[in-house]
């Protein structure tokens, strides 16, 4: 079965500092790989995936995420946070299996952007 | 906004209760997932329905079920309601059977507590 582990489950970072949330999963066939994030009292929105072709991708507010097939990784990047980046951020693989094709998520990253 | 509704936002209510979770899944969206997110679970497939047919099922209970309606609404019961199921359900909806790369959208959650 397919697993994805997020190592810190807090970060705190100071407001325009660079942040990096750690991602990686186990899985021995072709992965679909998302990063999805929670602010407050929210529920889950689509930050950026990777399904194939670039290994790069970009979200619109400026977090990118790289995809590394050796290391099994897709850690999430950003190399000036602000304030309103202050959420609980997701990683997950996209599994099928049973007949259906579902998310297995890490157990989140809480991202914490001090002033 | 994802377009994905669910209500009630809050319920609180005893052990040994019964409760009914109502999702509205998005626009033309054929498939609805539900999800269950707690503290030391962390978040959790429970079960997918594709067009008012159940195709999985994940770590669900047999306390617990879930219907698709032919309006593709869904609901999922609750019963015999014990401390630990306090939690926060999501659904999510995509279209079609749904797919491996295919983007999952959450509606705001229901928390649910048992006193």
């Amino acid at each position: 079965a397919q697993s994805v582990t997020q190592l810190d489950s807090q970060v705190p970072v100071f407001e325009e500092a660079p942040v990096e949330l750690r991602c990686n999963y186990s899985s021995s066939v072709s992965v679909y790989l998302f990063w999805y994030v929670q602010y407050p009292n929210q529920g889950l929105q689509l930050l950026l995936k990777y399904l194939s072709g670039s290994t790069l991708v970009k979200s619109i507010n400026g977090f990118e995420a790289e995809f590394n097939k050796s290391q099994t990784s897709f850690h999430l990047r950003k190399p000036s946070v602000h304030i309103s980046d202050t959420a609980e951020y997701f990683c997950a693989v996209s599994d099928q299996g049973s007949g259906t094709y579902k998310y297995i998520f890490g157990t989140g990253t809480r991202l914490k952007v001090l002033a | 906004d994802s377009g994905v509704t669910q209500t009630p936002k809050h319920l609180i209510t005893a052990t040994g209760q019964r409760v009914t979770l109502r999702c509205s899944p998005r626009s033309g969206d054929l498939s609805v997932y539900w999800y269950q997110q707690s503290l030391d679970q962390g978040l959790q497939f429970l079960i997918h329905y594709y067009n008012g047919e159940e195709r999985a099922k994940g770590n669900i209970l047999e306390r617990f079920s879930a219907q698709q309606f032919p309006d593709l609404h869904s609901e999922l019961n609750l019963s015999s309601l014990e401390l630990g199921d306090s939690a926060l359900y999501f659904c999510a909806s995509t279209w079609g059977a749904g797919g491996m790369g295919n983007e999952q959208f959450f509606g705001p959650g229901t928390r649910l507590t048992v006193l």
